[in-house]
């Protein structure tokens, strides 16, 4: 199993919908989860960051399940600026380092 | 938040040369890291470097391919040397943020092999 697992997509969604994604992790002792948004052709960007139970932040949470080891991210009323990659980050156990999962493709139509 | 830029932002390079990526913060950290995307694929470290110390690869990156500098605490630079096609790529220096799991990156240099 890889160490961090996402669908790549492409998600395709309308305008005004909600749209739900997962990533799923390998390692247990994992504490905290992250989620960076990196649109085309730029640097990945922080957009949130989960511990214990799940995150807000107006039309973005964030959930984190441990007995089946995932974190999704869940967007609702969608925007055609939230057209982007999403990636899922995950630290690596002991260290200082981050591990990046493959990211998960949306795009939101008008 | 950290402002990091790099230089080149893109190049497109002969096999067998060798390219130096630079990059600028503009404020002192300890740890800079260096990572590749590859074409359609995530984000890969290829070594975390420390100012006064030599670098520290991941598995899969040596330093006679990747050698990198970090001459004082907001500068670093990452040379791919001898290139071949395989190192098309997007090679992108980050710093940690104040939070944990937050890391700023610079804008990336996109480079093309021949």
């Amino acid at each position: 199993r890889k160490e961090v697992e996402q669908d790549p997509g492409p998600f395709n969604v309308p305008e005004g919908a909600t749209v739900a994604f997962n990533c799923t992790y390998s390692n247990s002792a994992s504490q905290s989860f992250f989620w960076y948004r990196q649109d085309c052709r730029k640097e990945p960007k922080l957009l949130m960051s989960v511990y214990s139970s799940g995150n807000e932040d107006g039309r973005f949470t964030a959930q984190l399940n441990r007995a089946s080891q995932y974190i999704s991210l869940l967007i609702r009323d969608s925007k055609l600026s939230d057209s982007a990659t999403y990636l899922c980050v995950v630290p690596h156990s002991g260290t200082y380092k981050y591990i990046f999962g493959t990211g998960t493709r949306l795009k939101v139509l008008a | 938040s950290a402002v990091i830029s790099q230089k080149p932002s893109r190049d497109i390079c002969q096999r067998g040369t060798s390219l130096t990526i630079q990059c600028q913060v503009d404020s002192q950290v300890t740890m800079m890291f260096w990572y590749r995307q590859q074409p359609g694929q995530s984000l890969t470290l290829i070594a975390t470097a420390n100012q006064g110390s030599e670098a520290t690869y991941e598995s899969g990156f040596v330093i006679d391919k990747f050698p990198i500098s970090r001459p004082n605490l907001t500068f670093s630079t990452l040379t791919v040397s001898n290139m071949s096609p395989e190192d098309s790529s997007i090679y992108l220096c980050s710093v940690g943020g104040p939070s944990l799991g937050e890391q700023y990156f610079g804008p990336g240099t996109r480079l093309t092999v021949t």
